[in-house]
C-alpha cells in the first residue's frame, strides 16, 4: 500500500530561524495536502497542491509539490512561537475524483526555542 | 458553524466493555472519515463514508470495530469488546464534494479513549 514518510521526525529551532519538512511517497500522488496539529489539538488543513511542480505561499509558509508528484516540502521562514505543532503531509493516489482517501505522513514535530 | 462535533471527549473504560464514539459532521458535508491516532502508528484512516454509504473500511483493525452512518448528520464508531491496545485518540472528519483534488477535511476535536 501507499506509504508516506516525513523527515525530520522532530525539529527544534530558535525563534526566527527557518524550518523545512520533507514528505516522500512510495507511489505517485494525484495531489497532496498539508495539515498542522497543535499540541493537544486536532489536524487543521493548511493547503492542497495538485499540479506537478506547483509552489504555493501563505505568508511565511511555502509549499512545493515535486515534479514527479512523489514528494513535497513545507518551508517556514522566520519561525514564531505560534508555529509550534506537528506538520503532516497527506496524499492521495490514483484518479483525481475527490473520492480518494488520504494517507497521512508520519509528521514532523516543530518546537521553538524562544 | 459549530464545526465537527464529537462525543464523548474523553472515555475511560475497562477491557471487554463496549465503547461507542459519536460524530456529527458539518451540515452539508457529504463525506465522513474516522481516524485513529497513536504515537506508534500515527494518524490512520479507519473508514470513510460518502453520502452515508461506507466506501472503504480497509483500515478497520478487526471485527471488533464497526461504524455506521444512519443519516447525513450522525455517525458512530463502536468497539466491542474493547482492548487496551485500542487506547488512542479517535478523530472524525467531514468534507464537502471538492472542486479539485481530495478536498479539505475538517476534523473534530477527537475522543481520547483509554482502555484499562
Amino acid at each position: 500500500g501507499q506509504q508516506v514518510m516525513q523527515i525530520p521526525q522532530y525539529q527544534h529551532v530558535q525563534e526566527g530561524e527557518d524550518f523545512t519538512t520533507y514528505c516522500n511517497s512510495s507511489t505517485t500522488l494525484s495531489n497532496i495536502q498539508w495539515y498542522k496539529q497543535r499540541p493537544g489539538g486536532h489536524p487543521v488543513f493548511l493547503i492542497q497542491l495538485v499540479k506537478s511542480g506547483e509552489v504555493k505561499k501563505q505568508k511565511r509558509l511555502t509549499f512545493q509539490f515535486g515534479e514527479a508528484k512523489k514528494n513535497s516540502s513545507l518551508h517556514i521562514t522566520a519561525t514564531q512561537t505560534t508555529d509550534v505543532g506537528t506538520y503532516f503531509c497527506a496524499g492521495t493516489g490514483g484518479s483525481n475524483f475527490g473520492n480518494e482517501k488520504l494517507t497521512f505522513g508520519t509528521g514532523t514535530r516543530l518546537t521553538i526555542i524562544p | 458553524d459549530a464545526g465537527v462535533i464529537q462525543s464523548p471527549r474523553h472515555e475511560v473504560t475497562e477491557m471487554g466493555q463496549e465503547v461507542t464514539l459519536r460524530c456529527k459532521p458539518i451540515s452539508g458535508h457529504n463525506s465522513l472519515f474516522w481516524y485513529r491516532q497513536t504515537m506508534m502508528r500515527g494518524l490512520e484512516l479507519l473508514i470513510y463514508f460518502n453520502n452515508n454509504v461506507p466506501i472503504d473500511d480497509s483500515g478497520m483493525p478487526e471485527d471488533r470495530f464497526s461504524a455506521k452512518m444512519p443519516n447525513a448528520s450522525f455517525s458512530t464508531l463502536k468497539i466491542q469488546p474493547s482492548e487496551p491496545r485500542d487506547s488512542a485518540v479517535y478523530f472524525c472528519a467531514s468534507r464537502s464534494t471538492p472542486l479539485a483534488g481530495a478536498g479539505e477535511q475538517f476534523f473534530g476535536p477527537g475522543t481520547r479513549l483509554t482502555v484499562l
